[in-house]
This record gives C-alpha cells, structure tokens and sequence, in this order.
C-alpha cells in the first residue's frame, strides 16, 4: 500500500544540538502535516504543508516541502528538553480522506 | 471546554471479550476516527466517519466496529475475533474535509487496552 518513510527512527541529542527529521514518499503527495507526540501523551498538530518548495517557521521549528512533492522535513534548531517526544508526519496522496502516518522520529536528550 | 475525551484511560479485559471504547467531542466536528498505536510506530488507521450514520474502514478494521448514531460520538468495539488487541487507541477529529483540502486533527488522550 501507500507508505510514508519517516526516518531517523530515533535521534539522540545533547541539549542545544540540532534535530532534523525527514519524509518520503515515492509518489506526490497532496499535502503533508506534523504532529508531535510527547512521551505518554497524543499527538498534537504542529502545521501542514501544501505548496511545493513551501517552508514555515515556528520559532525554533523549520518546516519544509520538497520541490517535487514527494518530500518534507522538520528541523529543530537548539533542541531544549521541552522538545522531547516523537515527531510523525501525515501525509494525503490523493483525494482520499485518510492520513498516511510516517513511523516516527523519537527525539532523546542525552543526560 | 472544547476538546475530545476518551474513556477510559486504562483498560483490561480477558481474552474472548468484547470491549467498548468511548469517544466523544464537543469540537462540532464531522469526521471522527479511530487510530492504533502499538509501541515505536506510528498510527493506523481503524476506521472513520465523515457524518452520521456513516462510516468507512480503515488499513486495519478487521476485529474491530463503530458506530456513529450521534455527531459527538464515536464508539470502537474491539472484538473477540481481533487477534492482537493490546495497544493505544487513539480517537480523533477534525473538520470535515473536502476534495484536496485537509484539515488538521483533534486528538483524545487515547485509551490503554490490555487483554489478558
């Protein structure tokens, strides 16, 4: 079926490093969205993405959509211990109303 | 308070039993879902409702049922026939969508069912 590669599964970090995540498709996707995921809690939407080559910024979060569509990734500038969660994109590929979810990128601060 | 409540948060129940999960939003939102999550992986996709007394599978509905008799509701029975029914269970809504315009999703704290 229809996949979305989300990739690295887990990121660990030193405090104030930088954390990127990235995903793929190999088909154009409609538009692609972040949520993230803090440990025990639900997923809470971050932004969607629609046009090709967009990017967004909140604060220290960039947000980018490949120029082809088939692309998008999330990097966090001066990672802070309130980043800690999983980061999962959705993406639609079609008319169709259902989320494709990426697996996650799980991002750890190192103790 | 707006927002989606799921009950209840911790669940367990014996092998062979049926069990209900509830969902219930005051978002005044159309579309409902219902999402697994099984530990280090991302969602899929049980089933969803666009509007009342309508509703359509997901990737993995086998085992499972809804229904949607009310806009604010949408109850997940997990039945005997689901062969691996321990994971998080996430309920959701949104916005009704419409052609290639999509809208973000509302999310539940999730329910916690262990079948023993």
């Amino acid at each position: 079926g229809q996949q979305v590669m989300q990739i690295p599964q887990y990121q660990h970090v030193q405090e104030g490093e930088d954390f990127t995540t990235y995903c793929n498709s190999s088909t154009t996707l409609s538009n692609i969205q972040w949520y993230k995921q803090r440990p025990g809690g639900h997923p809470v939407f971050l932004i969607q993405l629609v046009k090709s080559g967009e990017v967004k910024k909140q604060k220290r979060l960039t947000f980018q959509f490949g120029e082809a569509k088939k692309n998008s990734s999330l990097h966090i500038t001066a990672t802070q211990t309130t980043d800690v969660g999983t980061y999962f994109c959705a993406a639609t590929m079609d008319s169709n109303y259902q989320l494709i979810w990426g697996a996650g990128t799980k991002l750890i601060i190192k103790p | 308070d707006g927002g989606i409540t799921q009950s209840p948060k911790y669940l367990f129940r014996k092998e062979g039993q049926n069990v209900t999960l509830s969902c219930e939003q005051n978002l005044n939102h159309d579309a409902m879902y219902w999402y697994r999550q099984d530990p280090g992986q991302g969602l899929r996709l049980i089933y969803y409702s666009q509007i009342v007394n309508d509703f359509q599978k997901g990737d993995i509905a086998e085992g499972y049922s809804v229904s949607r008799e009310k806009k604010e509701s949408f109850p997940l029975t997990v039945t005997s026939a689901q062969k691996n029914p321990t994971a998080f269970y996430l309920c959701a809504s949104s916005i009704r969508t419409s052609g290639t315009s999509y809208n973000e999703q509302f999310f539940g704290p999730g329910t916690r069912l262990t079948v023993l």
